[in-house]
């Protein structure tokens, strides 16, 4: 079975600083990988994503990702937050035998001016 | 450029009612599903369909029907509305189903009271 485990409901950090969100996931195969933000009234959107190759990815707006097989970790960082990144946020995970997605339970991310 | 198309926005239901929420998608994809998103409980998959024609159950089913007559169009339907069905429902379409990502709507607030 596939799950996702988000640490942290919610994080607060302050305008300029680290952003590091959680992602661990359990998965029988190899999966695909994924981050996406949401803004209030807003569908989710797609941050960045992992399949294959290279394991530190780069998404949109300066955020990253580093896939780590042997931690099952998929954490999303970004070098310096700021005010517009309030969102929520989303890991996922899929597999190429499947037809689903499995999402955590999300991340509320503040930025504390 | 619509992408995925979700209407109404907010509806409201009286126990027992019924009702349609409508996604339309634009971009010739093969994939659509149906999430409902509840506080702290992330999304969860509720139907899925891998093309016209055909369709499949998610995570937490009961209560709701799909169909797919066409590419474009994958509605659900709610029969019975209870309150347990309080929710905001978000369709998504993807390309493929292996590494694509997921394209979302900007989901349906609906309350059954």
């Amino acid at each position: 079975a596939q799950s996702v485990t988000q640490l942290g409901s919610h994080v607060s950090v302050s305008e300029g600083a680290l952003v590091l969100l959680r992602c661990n996931y359990s998965s029988s195969v190899p999966p695909y990988l994924f981050w996406y933000v949401q803004y209030p009234n807003q569908g989710l959107q797609l941050l960045l994503k992992y399949t294959t190759g290279a394991t530190l990815v780069k998404g949109i707006n300066g955020f990253e990702a580093e896939f780590k097989k042997s931690e099952t970790s998929f954490h999303l960082t970004k070098p310096s937050a700021h005010m517009s990144d309030a969102a929520e946020y989303f890991c996922a995970v899929t597999l190429n035998t499947g037809n689903q997605f499995y999402f955590g339970t999300g991340t509320s991310l503040t930025v504390i001016p | 450029n619509a992408g995925v198309t979700q209407t109404p926005k907010f509806r409201i239901l009286k126990i027992g009612q019924s009702m349609t929420l409508q996604c339309t998608q634009d971009m010739n994809h093969n994939y659509m599903y149906w999430y409902r998103q509840d506080p702290g409980m992330g999304l969860k998959l509720i139907y899925y369909s891998v093309g016209a024609g055909i369709t499949d159950k998610g995570e937490v089913p009961n209560g709701y029907n799909v169909s797919r007559s066409t590419t474009e169009d994958f509605p659900l339907r709610l029969e019975l509305a209870a309150p347990s069905q309080t929710s905001v429902y978000f369709c998504a379409s993807s390309l493929d189903r292996e590494n694509s990502p997921l394209h979302f709507g900007n989901g349906t607030r609906l309350t059954v009271t």
